[in-house]
């Protein structure tokens, strides 16, 4: 079975500090693997999938196979980049398996 | 154009009652997911429409809970005898295909509180 773990369920970061939001999957396979974003009072959004290899809001994130990791970065963290963040996985025509979700909180 | 919407926004409901939650995806979305997001637990995976396809129930938690999509568009999740662990964000996404690489456009959840 697949599976996304996120180890922080909090973390807190100083603007301007760099960033780092961890995850980890689980899946012998070849995976598909998202993060997701909700800011405050709005809906969950795609940020970026591995597959697309870009940036997206200063964010990036690299497929690691051999150590099974979709790590989000940002080398410098804005207040507006307070959300929740979600890693997902998805294996073929399935549906998305999603971790349980970091809080990121940037401190002005 | 118009997203994926949801309604009601919120629900309150006495335990034990029936509930029905609606769902309107993107026209022309031919998949479509419900989730359930609960605090500390994250998104959970409920059930999945592709199509004319047989539905992936694989993630309802009970047999109180049962999901219909009619003719390819609206879906409806229907919690039977609902219990106080039922209380949690109910979130519709939908995305054109269904394939891997999809982008799922989320609905902005209906909120359900059982007392």
């Amino acid at each position: 079975a697949q599976r996304v773990t996120q180890p922080e369920k909090l973390l807190s970061v100083f603007k301007g500090a760099p960033v780092e939001l961890k995850c980890n999957y689980s899946y012998s396979g070849s995976p598909e693997l998202f993060w997701y974003v909700q800011y405050s009072r709005q809906r969950l959004q795609l940020l970026l999938r591995h597959i697309s290899r870009e940036s997206i809001k200063g964010f990036t994130a690299d497929l690691n196979k051999g150590e099974t990791s979709f790590h989000l970065k940002k080398p410098f963290a804005q207040e507006e980049d307070s959300a929740m963040y979600y890693c997902a996985l998805r294996a073929g025509n399935t549906p998305l398996v999603f971790g349980k979700g970091t809080r990121l909180s940037v401190i002005a | 154009g118009a997203g994926v919407s949801q309604s009601p926004s919120n629900k309150v409901t006495e335990k034990g009652k029936d509930v029905e939650l609606r769902c309107d995806p993107i026209s022309g979305h031919t998949a479509l997911y419900w989730y359930r997001q609960s605090l500390g637990q994250g998104l959970e995976f409920l059930i999945y429409f592709q199509g004319n396809s047989a539905p992936d129930k694989s993630g309802l938690p009970s047999d109180r809970f049962s999901a219909e999509r009619t003719g390819g568009s609206v879906s409806t999740l229907t919690i039977q005898r609902t219990q106080q662990e039922d209380s949690a964000v109910y979130l519709c996404a939908s995305s054109f295909w269904g394939a891997a690489v999809d982008e799922q456009y989320f609905g902005p959840g209906t909120r359900l509180t059982v007392t």
